[in-house]
């Protein structure tokens, strides 16, 4: 059975450039989460999606950052236009949902440098 | 100020030592614990989850949870070189779809 997949694996980008981060989640899962890492911040929730639909976004991520799911086994995050402090991991994770403590399953991550 | 906080930051215990890592939470809604572990260069990975009061013990790992003074612990028994990672305590909210608050994570180093 196939994780989490997450696309690509390192990005660098100009500061000003938009860039687009892609996640494909555990094939029947219902819940598709996006997080940032970094040393100092640790793992920050940016998005959370239930059946496609947006159930959270992050609050101080709103501004620069999109996340969208087309469909059940795509989602994309928008960066638009990226920060020198946009440099993180960006964390993709998916879980079958349907309560409260479902496990959550992460894939690698996308290490992203904004010069 | 994080409503999950783990210590130590930092741990390092010589092979077959036993590794303690602890947790805290500054919110009783809180239900639902969880320890995650990542290797480097990948993303996290659950362990365990507790839910209710007392020990869970899954092979040489243990977990306990006190629910009234919102303290969950991890212990490793035996640690191999392959447990040296950044453990994370997680917790998730009653009525919250499934949502995780984490801890800022200890990481591990198990000495040969």
């Amino acid at each position: 059975d196939a994780g989490v997949t997450q696309t690509p694996r390192h990005e660098v980008a100009e500061k000003g450039q938009t860039i687009i981060l892609k996640c494909e989640p555990v094939s029947g899962h219902n819940d598709l989460f996006w997080y940032r890492q970094t040393k100092i911040q640790g793992l920050e929730l940016l998005s959370y999606f239930r059946s496609k639909s947006l159930m959270e976004d992050g609050g101080a991520f709103k501004d620069r950052f999109k996340a969208e799911m087309l469909n059940s086994s795509f989602s994309t995050l928008k960066i638009q236009p990226t920060e020198p402090k946009d440099s993180a991991v960006y964390l993709c994770a998916s879980s079958l949902g349907g309560n409260n403590y479902a496990e959550q399953f992460f894939g690698p991550g996308t290490r992203l440098t904004v010069l | 100020q994080q409503k999950v906080q783990q210590s130590p930051e930092s741990l390092s215990v010589p092979e077959g030592g036993m590794a303690s890592l602890n947790c805290t939470s500054s919110d009783h809604n809180f239900q639902y614990f969880w320890w995650y572990r990542q290797h480097s260069g990948e993303g996290p990975k659950a362990l365990m989850s507790i839910f209710s009061d007392g020990d869970k013990k899954e092979g040489r790992f243990t977990a306990h949870l006190n629910k009234a003074s919102l303290h969950v612990s991890l212990h490793i028994r035996d640690s191999q070189p392959s447990d040296s990672a950044l453990y994370f305590c997680a917790a998730s909210l009653s009525g919250s779809f499934n949502k995780l608050t984490f801890g800022a994570g200890t990481r591990l180093a198990v000495c040969p």
